[in-house]
């Protein structure tokens, strides 16, 4: 099975941060990873899609980028509703496998 | 308005089943792919399987996790999805999502779950 390696495992950081969530794959899968926001109680949210694209209404300052085998998560200026749990999925090879996440917290 | 509304979980013995159902509503439920997702608690989410719509003959995905063990439906009719969960172990304790296809790998609808423990 393709792993994900998610990094950093959790994170704190403070109001308008710039902040950068990273997903690294053991193999090669194009652009084929989406990006999960997960909060308590709630089913996970889509951030992003194949890679780069923005999910339905999801605010401009989240943007997802690629860079080989290492995709990023990137928010422009952190929000106090961005606290969550994030978690990438690759769907490019069966079973499509999920990342260990990343805490998002605020400072 | 689209919804997603999960049912069939609770408390079963190991080796025991389960049907789990997904009522959809608010889009054409037979002209998309459905995902059956869990979530352990404290782990990540665990993709299960899914199955295509009519037009691609309903074939299946699993992961092989469950492959074997579970097995996914739809009925296009009632708008529902299904998955059938036999052989069950301790560590299928989960909440069990299903979630709407937009395309390959975005589920832009999700259930809110519901919970299984397998457990004596």
């Amino acid at each position: 099975d393709i792993q994900l390696t998610q990094s950093p495992s959790s994170m704190s950081a403070s109001l308008g941060d710039r902040v950068s969530l990273t997903c690294q794959s053991s193999q090669g899968i194009g652009n084929y990873l989406s990006w999960y926001q997960h909060k308590p109680g709630k089913p996970p949210k889509p951030m992003i899609y194949y890679a780069t694209n923005l999910a339905d209404g999801v605010p401009s300052r989240f943007s997802g980028s690629r860079s080989g085998s290492d995709y990023s998560l990137t928010i422009s200026s952190l929000e106090s509703e961005d606290t969550a749990i994030y978690y990438c999925l690759q769907y490019d090879e069966y079973p499509w496998t999920f990342g260990g996440g990343t805490k998002l917290e605020l400072k | 308005e689209v919804k997603l509304l999960e049912s069939g979980g609770g408390l079963v013995q190991p080796g025991g089943s389960l049907r789990l159902s997904c009522a959809a509503s608010g889009f054409t439920f037979a002209d998309f792919y459905m995902s059956w997702i869990r979530q352990s608690p404290g782990k990540a989410p665990e993709w299960l399987s899914f199955i295509r719509n009519k037009a691609n003959s309903y074939t299946t995905e699993y992961n092989p996790s469950v492959k074997g063990r579970f097995t996914i439906s739809r009925d296009d009719t009632q708008n529902v999805l299904y998955l059938q969960m036999n052989t069950l172990r301790a560590e299928d304790t989960a909440i069990y999502y299903c979630a709407k296809h937009r395309l390959r790998g975005y589920f832009d609808y999700w259930g809110q779950g519901v919970m299984v423990t397998v457990s004596s």
